[in-house]
């Protein structure tokens, strides 16, 4: 069945380092692939998505792009803040269907 | 304000008391999904509907029912809860049509003693 892995955390930062944050993905067909963020005692909310091979999905200073060829969707930005702080999900929704996978979650910390 | 609305927040019962957990969203959407939240497992889909009067069942339907009756509301019953079902649990809408991004609730932490 399908399936999304993402590096276990916590990842710990200071302010202003590079972040990555890795996903992959196992689905058949042509899923939608999303980045979700849940700050602290909230619920998540989208940060952002792609809908097809190659795009990139960008916001708020992170981006992702969307490889088919190596089944993945890695998180990326440039300098974090404090205020990134937060758990982040990777998530597919597979062509046609209705079912969403989500990963286990990264917890990032970021230390000012 | 577009929003997804659940109650309670926060529920502590007993093993065996049946419970609803209510979920309403504002914006409309055709698709609202019940999600559970467990410490390293992420989250895991229990049921999902496409519109009124169609359901289906996600990753982790046992000891859960749902029904679709109105567009709006999404309600989550646990008939017998057991103590393996205190979770925290996230209902979200989305629409068929933008791409599915969800729009999630702020949660409802259940305990079951």
């Amino acid at each position: 069945g399908d399936s999304v892995t993402q590096m276990e955390g916590p990842v710990t930062l200071s302010e202003e380092a590079f972040l990555t944050i890795n996903c992959t993905y196992t689905a058949t067909g042509y899923p939608s692939l999303f980045w979700y963020v849940q700050y602290p005692g909230e619920g998540l909310q989208l940060l952002l998505k792609a809908t097809k091979a190659d795009d990139k999905g960008s916001n708020k200073g992170f981006e992702a792009t969307y490889r088919k060829e190596t089944t993945s969707f890695h998180l990326e930005k440039g300098s974090v803040q404090v205020s990134d702080s937060a758990v982040y999900f990777c998530a597919l929704i597979n062509t046609g269907g209705f079912k969403t996978i989500f990963g286990a979650g990264t917890r990032l910390f970021v230390k000012a | 304000e577009a929003q997804v609305t659940q109650n309670p927040r926060y529920l502590i019962t007993v093993t065996g008391k049946k419970l609803t957990v209510t979920c309403s969203q504002n914006m409309n959407h055709e698709y609202m999904s019940w999600y559970r939240q467990d410490p390293g497992l992420g989250l895991r889909q229990i049921y999902y509907s496409m519109n009124v009067e169609v359901t289906d069942k996600g990753d982790v339907p046992e000891g859960y029912k749902v029904s679709r009756k109105e567009k709006r509301n999404f309600p989550l019953i646990l008939e017998s809860p057991s103590p393996n079902q205190t979770s925290l649990y996230f209902c979200a809408s989305s629409s068929v049509r933008d791409g599915r991004e969800q729009y999630f609730g702020p949660g409802t932490r259940l305990t079951v003693t």
